[in-house]
């Protein structure tokens, strides 16, 4: 699979839009880009994913640029709740193969 | 999404003692179940895949015959930790795939073993 690059950390104030960025320039035609969040002593909670087009659900929307180089989760109101280390993970769907995980982004939401 | 839970939610053992932990998916059936280690401040390591009527495929470094790995069902997978060592003690969490053609991993809420 292959590998992301996400910053080790950011601030957001509570209530503005929090965008993650993520570079995954040697991703292949049939890998996927998905975003997991862990929350301080919880086990991994998914976000979205995607393949080149715009996804958008309840919690985020995930933006792929045109040559699915990087990407960029948005949450639209971050709320002190959305404090978490962020993972921008691309993988091959339909291989059986689990998630890699890096080191992902700590994302600090402060009032 | 899909619920996946674990059992215990953490436990406390001596030294030289077993240790199994459970994890379950409650609404949807799973060929194919992974379990993770994560030590503080680390990410998340896979240690093995785990699929249904079939031995588990452990990742490098990660002693087979340490950690027992049962996959008797579409919803329940084991990971039993044997002969327990405090460099055993950890945040075990494992996580379901589901089918489909993008087959999204869920993850259980982990289990923090604490080896004395």
């Amino acid at each position: 699979d292959a590998k992301t690059t996400q910053p080790p950390s950011m601030d957001c104030a509570e209530g503005r839009a929090a965008n993650l960025p993520c570079n995954h320039s040697t991703i292949s035609g049939n890998e996927y880009v998905y975003w997991y969040r862990q929350i301080h002593s919880q086990g991994p909670q998914y976000i979205i994913h995607g393949l080149k087009n715009n996804e958008t659900n309840e919690m985020a929307s995930l933006i792929i640029t045109e040559d699915r180089k990087s990407s960029t989760l948005i949450l639209p109101h971050a709320t002190l709740r959305d404090t978490a280390v962020y993972y921008c993970i691309v993988r091959v769907v339909g291989a059986g193969t689990a998630l890699i995980f890096g080191k992902g982004t700590t994302l600090s939401v402060s009032s | 999404g899909a619920v996946v839970s674990q059992h215990p939610s953490w436990v406390i053992c001596k030294s030289g003692t077993s240790v199994k932990i459970e994890c379950r998916s409650l609404d949807f059936q799973a060929t194919t179940m992974f379990w993770y280690r994560q030590f503080p401040k680390q990410s998340l390591m896979l240690m093995a895949t785990s699929n249904e009527g079939s031995k588990a495929t452990y990742e490098q470094g990660v002693e087979k015959d340490k950690f027992l790995i049962n996959h008797a069902s579409l919803t329940l997978s084991t990971l039993t930790v044997t002969s327990a060592h405090p460099e055993d003690s950890s945040f075990y969490i494992c996580s379901a795939k589901t089918s489909g053609v993008t087959d999204t991993q869920y993850f259980g809420p982990g289990t923090r073993l604490t080896v004395l």
